[in-house]
């Protein structure tokens, strides 16, 4: 089945520091990827939607200048995290369709980032 | 705009025990609804998925039926296992609305030997 590799799963570092986590899809062309943050025991916030090709969308009140989204390629989405603070801490999971054939979201393992 | 109820947890059950997670959804266009599980420390998986109405999606001994009538998709195993504690989370999606899927607030289920 559909496979979403998400890379770091686990990061570790200092405050202001600007961090890069990637979601890719392994076997299918992903024309929509998903962003959210995930705060303990809470559910999936919807941080942003991102198109291939064109500027990510962001949910009201989240900074688009804070997360940085990229979609260069059907298979890949990036989020950067830039000046990291403590309460960026979270775990950040992505997930990506292909609104084509009207496939469900393929859920990457998420990235637990941890800003001291 | 479109929302998904769950079942508040957390739920706790004995090994081969009867689950039942009530989702309740509104929408408004004509969503497809999913299942999602996930287990501690992972993304989410989808479980199982149902399109139009009456449908009922099925994997692993889970089911839930879409039931327009009553805007529900429960999710149901007969004999509940150890190895089904996660936390599941009921979702709906309306390719109207760019792809997005809205998601309940997730039922934490422990299963106890």
């Amino acid at each position: 089945g559909a496979v979403v590799s998400q890379h770091p799963s686990w990061v570790i570092c200092k405050s202001g520091t600007s961090v890069k986590i990637e979601c890719r899809s392994l076997d299918f062309q992903a024309t929509t990827m998903f962003w959210y943050r995930q705060f303990p025991k809470q559910s999936l916030m919807l941080m942003a939607t991102s198109n291939e090709g064109s500027k990510a969308t962001y949910e009201q009140g989240v900074e688009k200048d804070k997360f940085l989204i990229n979609h260069a390629s059907l298979t890949l989405s990036t989020l950067t995290v830039t000046s990291a603070h403590p309460e960026d801490s979270s775990f950040y999971i992505c997930s990506a369709r292909d609104l084509a054939v009207n496939q469900p979201q393929h859920f990457g393992d998420g990235t637990r980032l941890s800003i001291l | 705009g479109d929302s998904v109820t769950q079942m508040e947890g957390p739920v706790t059950l004995s090994e081969e025990a009867f689950l039942t997670i009530n989702c309740t959804y509104t929408a408004t266009g004509y969503p497809s609804l999913f299942w999602y599980v996930q287990y501690p420390g992972e993304g989410l998986q989808l479980l199982l998925k149902a399109t139009k109405a009456d449908d009922k999606g099925s994997n692993k001994g889970f089911e839930a039926t879409y039931r327009k009538e009553t805007t529900s998709f429960h999710l149901e195993k007969g004999s509940v296992q150890v190895s089904d504690s996660a936390v599941y989370f009921c979702a709906l999606s309306v390719n109207s609305n760019a792809g997005k899927s809205t998601f309940g607030d997730g039922t934490t289920l422990t299963v106890k030997p």
